[in-house]
């Protein structure tokens, strides 16, 4: 069965440069959520949504921005990126209502 | 805002044994889903079993069970015949049932390991 794809899987930046983060959703699914998993911690909810319209917002810096496209893939930004940036970034999808499934994870280290 | 604690931060069993991870929760919602989730060294964060809160009866995946007590806002998660893959960090999640609130609410996690 499809999975959850996230690209690149590993990224590696410099402080103030710009990252950008790809989610492609399991078809047919209608709702993306992103996560953040900061070293020895639990993952932490960032933004969500559903039908390409933000539909919940956590704990996202002001510096990140995202979007859902018209094909349902995502993508995070994250701009004058700092080293506490450096972190696993989760996408998940999932039918509205339903169960989450996570993608693999993008690793952000930034230097 | 909902909260999840899960109190053992580490935990180890011996294999074939039985282990009990712990996890309480608070919220003032009457309905809502609770998760445990398994994340091996890979880093990939498995789906291990899921309960409704209107069911009374007590989820379970094969070696996998959960003891839901609504009342007391327990969810704990008891592996049985542990073996080696079971070893990972485990986190037990929230989840509201609320269009538009259906974020995952984790706790701090419990590293479960296997002694041979």
């Amino acid at each position: 069965a499809a999975g959850v794809i996230q690209s690149p899987r590993h990224l590696i930046k410099e402080k103030r440069e710009t990252a950008t983060l790809k989610c492609y959703p399991i078809p047919r699914h209608d709702t993306v959520y992103w996560y953040q998993q900061g070293p020895g911690q639990d993952p932490q909810f960032l933004i969500s949504f559903y039908e390409k319209m933000q539909s919940d917002k956590g704990s996202i810096p002001d510096r990140f921005s995202a979007q859902q496209f018209s094909d349902y893939h995502s993508e995070l930004n994250m701009s004058s990126l700092e080293l506490g940036d450096s972190a696993l970034y989760f996408c998940a999808s999932s039918l509205v209502g339903s169960w989450q499934y996570f993608g693999p994870g993008t690793r952000l280290t930034v230097t | 805002a909902q909260t999840v604690t899960q109190s053992q931060p580490e935990m180890s069993v011996q294999e074939a044994e039985t282990v009990t991870l712990s996890c309480t929760y608070d919220t003032s919602e009457s309905d809502y889903y609770l998760f445990w989730y398994k994340q091996p060294p890979s880093r990939q964060m498995i789906l291990v079993i899921r309960q409704e809160a209107y069911k009374q009866q007590n989820a379970t995946e094969n070696r996998f069970s959960v003891n839901f007590q609504k009342a007391a806002k327990s969810f704990s998660l008891k592996i049985s015949d542990s073996q080696l893959g079971d070893a990972a960090m485990y986190f037990c999640a929230y989840r509201s049932v609320i269009q538009g609130a259906q974020k995952l609410v984790f706790g701090q996690g419990t590293r479960l390991t296997i002694n041979p």
